[in-house]
């Protein structure tokens, strides 16, 4: 069984950037997609990127585009999101996704609580 | 980008009940459809897959249709634990997007 476990809430300043990890276990970075989505309260999610065997390359939201960045580590199975120039408005929870269908998000992390405030 | 409108917003329906959730596409997605259920707190949970593919584990009184620009869920028999907030999805253009979500509320 898939699972992916994410790192801890963050608290940061406007204008700081903020890097959130998912770690997979039960499968391996090289099976599966991995995608970031974000949800702001009382919203629905928001794709923000993500890595598709089928793209063969990182494609990233154009609302996203030059503010983020993903990376992922295949010794430990865990990939990254790290999102730059943060403003008030990317105060939500995040979230990794996963899955072994084309954009279909099968396994998601627990999400991450990300709060930007001065 | 393709927009995903849910209706409705929210409802209320008794234990038991048939209750339809309809997910409308600004254009046409085929089957690229998706269906998740999030629970109050909680990740997303993927029910239902290319419109109509029950995933596994999930209750088979939870069904999907539609196709082009018009989707239904629908659940046949509403459970109490069936309190959660709905989505669809379409995974037929980049950047894959959300309905707004359907809020069910069991009487």
């Amino acid at each position: 069984q898939v699972h992916l476990v994410q790192s801890g809430a963050e608290v940061k300043k406007p204008g700081a950037s903020v890097k959130v990890s998912c770690k997979i276990s039960g499968g391996t970075l090289g099976e599966l997609s991995r995608h970031w989505l974000r949800q702001a309260p009382g919203k629905g999610p928001e794709w923000m990127g993500g890595f598709e065997a089928e793209d063969g390359a990182t494609l990233y939201a154009e609302n996203f585009q030059g503010r983020v960045t993903m990376t992922e580590d295949t010794s430990t199975d865990s990939f990254y999101m790290e999102l730059s120039s943060l403003r008030s408005e990317d105060t939500a929870v995040y979230f990794c996704a996963s899955g072994s269908v084309y954009a279909t998000f099968a396994y998601w992390g627990q999400g991450t609580l990300v709060t930007v405030s001065s | 980008d393709i927009q995903m409108t849910q209706s409705p917003s929210s409802l209320s329906a008794s234990v038991g009940d048939r209750v339809t959730i309809t997910c409308r596409a600004s254009q046409g997605i085929s089957s690229f459809l998706n269906w998740y259920q999030q629970k109050p707190g909680k990740a997303p949970r993927l029910l239902i897959s290319a419109a109509s593919g029950l995933q596994s584990g999930v209750p088979s009184r939870f069904s999907g249709g539609g196709s082009a620009t018009r989707f239904t869920l629908t659940i046949s028999g509403l459970q109490p634990e069936d309190l959660a907030t709905y989505y669809c999805q379409q995974s037929y253009n980049l950047p894959w997007t959300f309905g707004q979500g359907t809020k069910v509320e069991v009487k």
